[in-house]
């Protein structure tokens, strides 16, 4: 069975702030994938990243930034400089090997302040 | 269309009516997902189809709840005799091949049951 587990719920900051949010993942597979997804106001769910098992470098994107450990089943990720548009609400998810289906944690609400 | 498109993104119902939601994937995409997000929770997995089979419905909470999908492509998502505790964002995502991919989202239908 999978699990993802984002424990923070809501997080506010003012511009400019660093923000990182936390991600634990179960699984018992050793092949698996590991997604983060936006969800503005809109409602629309935007994907940001994906990354396998198997490929644990740190990888950064712009403001943003992913630190994968399998040693403690993490995968944070992290606004730098934060901004107002950054507000949002972020799903970690994971899916095993071969598996059709994501499953994700419950999600956590940003808020950046200007 | 370009992106998957859910129609009609918003719906108020009278408590025991049916309901049925419509959504229209990305073109050329074979594996199609409904998600639940109720009020402050994550994406909860309703039910996946590859072409026209559905090869896993064990997210569908009740057998109140069904999906078809015609000709590859659009789907619905009916809900019989519709309870309070049905109220949720409802979405469809979908993707390539439906392994490991990344999911596109659709922004929803508000479902809102009186």
């Amino acid at each position: 069975a999978q699990k993802v587990t984002q424990a923070q719920t809501e997080i506010s900051v003012v511009e400019k702030e660093d923000v990182t949010l936390d991600c634990v993942y179960e699984t018992r597979d050793t092949t698996y994938y590991l997604f983060w997804y936006k969800q503005p106001p809109s409602g629309e769910l935007v994907f940001l990243i994906r990354r396998n098992s198997f490929d644990e470098q740190n990888e950064i994107s712009g403001r943003y930034s992913w630190n994968f450990q399998k040693s403690t089943s993490s995968f944070n990720f992290t606004i730098t400089a934060s901004q107002v548009v950054d507000s949002a609400v972020y799903f970690c998810a994971l899916s095993d090997r071969g598996d059709y289906k994501l499953s994700f944690g419950a999600g956590t609400t940003v808020t950046v302040r200007a | 269309g370009a992106g998957v498109s859910q129609s009609p993104s918003n719906k108020v119902t009278e408590k025991g009516k049916d309901v049925e939601l419509r959504c229209d994937p990305i073109s050329g995409h074979t594996a199609l997902y409904w998600y639940r997000q109720s009020l402050g929770q994550g994406l909860e997995f309703l039910i996946y189809f590859q072409g026209n089979s559905a090869p896993d419905k064990s997210g569908l909470p009740s057998d109140r709840f069904s999906a078809e999908r015609t000709g590859g492509s659009v789907s619905t998502l009916t809900i019989q005799r519709t309870q309070q505790e049905d109220s949720a964002v409802y979405l469809c995502a979908s993707t390539l091949f439906g392994n490991n991919e990344k999911l596109f989202f659709g922004s929803g239908t508000q479902l809102s049951v009186l």
